[in-house]
Parts: C-alpha cells; structure tokens; sequence
C-alpha cells in the first residue's frame, strides 16, 4: 500500500460544481494532515491545515477520520480559480521523526 | 521575513558535469525537505534534513545525489554526474517540524 494515496483523477467539472478529494495514508501513527494546492510549474501552497474536528474555510471543508486513515477535501461552488493540482499530506512518523509525504495530486479542471 | 529562497531559479548543465542547488530555509525553521518532480508527474520526496544531520534519505538515488544541511549557510542538493534523466523541477521546503511546510519556488534543471 502506497504510504499517501489520493483519487488519480483528473476532476473535470462545471462553475458552481460541488467536488469532492479523497486521500488514505498508511501510517497510523501520522500526526497532521494538509491539503497543499499546486498551480502548473509553480510551487505547491498550503491551502488548509486538516484537524480531527474538521474544518471550513469559505467553499472549502476538510475532514479527517483516524479510524479509517482517511482524509477528504470537499470544494464547494466551484470556481474556475480553482483549477490546480491538490495535493494530500502526511506527516508520517518514521521512527522519532516526522516526515512530510506528499500524495500524487488530484487534477481538477473547472470548466465554464 | 523572507519566505524559502532557492537559487538558481533554472539551471543547464551538460551531461557528466555537477549540479548545486541551494535552499536557504524560512527564518526559524530548521527542518528542510527537497522534492523532485518531472513534467506532468506529482512530487517525489528525496530527502529530509535538519541542520547538520539527514533524518530521512529513502527517497534519494544511490549514486551522483547527496544533500546538507550546514550548521552555517544553506541546504545543498548535489548531483554530481548528470545525465538527461536528471531533467526536473528541484523544491525545497522547510518546516519547524511540527506544522506545515513552506516551499520555495524550485529550481529547474535542464542537462543537455
């Protein structure tokens, strides 16, 4: 099992579309969880820290499910801004260290 | 206060000369990653380092790469020998090892 595993995608989806990322991580001793977006050939930018609460911020919700080891990045009312790359992170523990693993990236591609 | 800096922004080389890359940290952190990512594919993590020590090398090839992290001055990813293969998008990031990372703007490596 891959240590960060994200939906392959690519997400093509209209204006105004609700859209939903899924990301499983191997590691169940993993400590904190992001979703970083990615613009083409620029760097990857923290886009919401995600906790075990959940968390909103505007059209964006996080959530997190220890049990399953699985976390979710759901956009709503999409915007043609937010065509970009997501990526998940883990911050795996690799004996006394923490280490940040990026998934492979979810594509999304927000059409008018 | 200064974000991640990493110079050169792009760099040729030829095939079998060596490459430098450096990667000065955000104020405060000393926790840096490098990552490596070819056109259309998601980060790859290489290796993980705190001020004078690797933490984490798995993702690093055997031969050619090597990274530090001085006590004084930058982190350095070398490679020494390039070949075409070697053609990518360098990014650091960096970290105070608790929350999350901030990338600089990579570097782009061409070998011709």
């Amino acid at each position: 099992r891959k240590e960060v595993e994200q939906d392959p995608g690519p997400f093509n989806v209209p204006e105004g579309a609700t859209v939903a990322f899924n990301c499983t991580y191997s590691n169940s001793a993993s400590q904190s969880f992001f979703w970083y977006r990615q613009d083409c050939r620029k760097e990857p930018k923290l886009l919401m820290s995600v906790y075990s609460s959940g968390n909103e911020d505007g059209r964006f919700t996080a959530q997190l499910n220890r049990a399953s080891q699985y976390i979710s990045l759901l956009i709503r009312d999409s915007k043609l801004s937010d065509s970009a790359t997501y990526l998940c992170v883990v911050n795996m523990r690799r004996g006394s260290q923490g280490n940040l693993i990026f998934g492979k990236g979810t594509k999304l591609s927000v059409k008018p | 206060n200064a974000g991640v800096m990493q110079n050169p922004r792009h760099l040729v080389r030829r095939r079998g000369q060596e490459a430098r890359l450096r990667c000065s940290p955000m104020k405060g952190h000393s926790h840096v990653y490098w990552y490596r990512q070819l056109p259309e594919e998601g980060l790859k993590f290489m290796v993980y380092l705190q001020k004078e020590n690797i933490i984490d090398e798995s993702g690093m090839p055997k031969e050619r790469f090597s990274a530090e992290f001085p006590k004084e001055g930058p982190s350095i990813l070398r490679i020494q020998q390039v070949v075409r293969g070697d053609s990518a998008a360098y990014f650091c990031a960096s970290s105070d090892g608790q929350g999350e990372a901030f990338f600089g703007q990579g570097t782009r490596l061409t070998v011709v």
